[in-house]
């Protein structure tokens, strides 16, 4: 599977959006991008995810560049409950071991007041 | 209402006493795997199972045994355990199709002195 890279740590005020960015310059066709995030030490819990079109549902957005190099996560109106650590994750819908996902370290969201 | 139940959510014990992990989901999934986090090391797969009685092998199964006898459970079991075992384990299901995302249980801080 490609590999992901996220920055770190990122902030955002409550009630703006939060734009997530992720690298995943290596992808391949049968990739999709997946996102989930984790909140303090609770199971990671699923977003979205997509191949080549942009996605939408009632958590988030998700912008994938026309090359599939790059995507945003959009969280529209953040809130504090929203901070967490957010995993970018790139699976090959070929790949053999079992449906596994391979999370790096993500980006720590923190939302503010 | 649809999730992963593992149980206990803390457990404290000892240097070789067996101890085992349950894991029941209640969405009739086929697909189960235990993961285990460390800081620094992100969530690393221990076991999976593509359906019942078909158990094989993640990224860090030494010193771990699971079986799956039941559709719903999947149970993670430390035969002796050891201090480097002191982990926080999460359980997760999905169907098996390639598309659909991972459900996480809540997590198991385990702790081994």
């Amino acid at each position: 599977d490609a590999k992901t890279t996220q920055p770190p740590s990122m902030d955002c005020a409550e009630g703006r959006a939060a734009n997530l960015p992720c690298n995943h310059s290596t992808i391949s066709g049968n990739e999709y991008v997946y996102w989930y995030r984790q909140i303090h030490s609770q199971g990671p819990q699923y977003i979205i995810h997509g191949l080549k079109n942009n996605e939408t549902n009632e958590m988030a957005s998700l912008i994938i560049t026309e090359d599939r190099k790059s995507s945003t996560l959009i969280l529209p109106h953040a809130t504090l409950r929203d901070t967490a650590v957010y995993y970018c994750i790139v699976r090959s819908i070929l790949t053999g071991g079992g449906n596994k996902l391979t999370f790096g370290t993500g980006t720590q969201l923190k939302v503010e007041l | 209402e649809a999730q992963v139940t593992q149980n206990p959510r803390y457990l404290i014990t000892v240097t070789g006493k067996k101890l085992t992990v349950t894991c029941s989901q209640n969405m009739n999934h086929e697909y189960m795997s235990w993961y285990r986090q460390d800081p620094g090391l992100g969530l690393r797969q221990i076991y999976y199972s593509m359906n019942v009685e078909v158990t094989d092998k993640g990224d860090v199964p030494e010193g771990y045994k699971v079986s799956r006898k039941e559709k719903r459970n999947f149970p993670l079991i430390l035969e002796s355990p050891s201090p480097n075992q002191t982990s926080l384990y999460f359980c997760a299901s999905k169907r098996n199709s390639y598309n659909s995302p991972l459900h996480f249980g809540n997590g198991t801080r385990l702790t081994v002195t």
